[in-house]
């Protein structure tokens, strides 16, 4: 089935440092969606692209929809303790049926 | 705050008992979904909704059984679990099962 490679599992980092995440796949995807999860909550829909090559920014936050559509990634610049939690990035199929998500990447911040 | 809201935010269980999670959205959406969510684990879609209707079912074992009243509520009824099921279970909505899914803040379960 289609699978969503998340990477990387975890990231520990210093304040002010900017991360890099990305997902790749073998199948390609019409839709990327960028979600964070906080300790104790849900996913919260962070960007999404739908068009490839698209590159789209939240503050600190930018993500591109790959020129291939197999891939996508999210960078965060100037990193904030309140940046910790789990990334998690999800791929819509060509038929748009299904969101496939990737096992998420974990970030930690250091003050 | 994303509009999905789900009830207990915690429970313990033991393997004999019956108990229920709760979703409610107040976005309008036509979609609803079940996901469990283990440690280290990618989201595992349980159950689809779409307009009511049940659209999928991931081969979930039938002591999780969904119901979709109206589109703005969903249930899981439970019924002698295992502590294997202890996970977070999230609910989420979409405008259609085309369109992005919100999720709500989750259910923390423990199956003792």
């Amino acid at each position: 089935g289609q699978q969503l490679n998340q990477s990387p599992q975890s990231m520990f980092i210093q304040e002010g440092e900017d991360v890099s995440m990305n997902c790749t796949s073998s199948s390609i995807f019409n839709t990327w969606l960028w979600y964070k999860q906080d300790p104790g909550e849900g996913p919260v829909l962070l960007i999404a692209l739908y068009k490839a090559g698209e590159l789209t920014s939240n503050g600190r936050l930018t993500a591109q929809f790959g020129i291939t559509r197999k891939d996508s990634f999210l960078n965060i610049s100037a990193s904030i303790p309140s940046d910790v939690g789990i990334y998690f990035c999800a791929g819509r199929d060509t038929g748009g049926f299904k969101t496939i998500f990737g096992a998420g990447t974990r970030l930690f911040v250091k003050a | 705050e994303t509009g999905v809201t789900q009830t207990p935010r915690h429970l313990v269980m033991g393997m004999t008992n019956k108990k229920s999670l709760k979703c409610e959205q107040h976005l309008g959406h036509n979609a609803m979904y079940w996901y469990k969510q283990s440690a280290k684990k990618p989201l595992e879609l349980m159950f689809v909704y779409n307009f009511k209707e049940q659209t999928e079912n991931n081969s979930v074992p039938s002591r999780f059984s969904p119901e979709c009243p109206n589109s703005s509520h969903l249930f899981l009824h439970l019924h002698t679990l295992q502590p294997e099921d202890s996970a977070l279970y999230l609910c989420a909505s979409s405008q259609t099962v085309q369109e992005t899914q919100y999720f709500g803040p989750g259910t923390r379960l423990l199956v003792l």
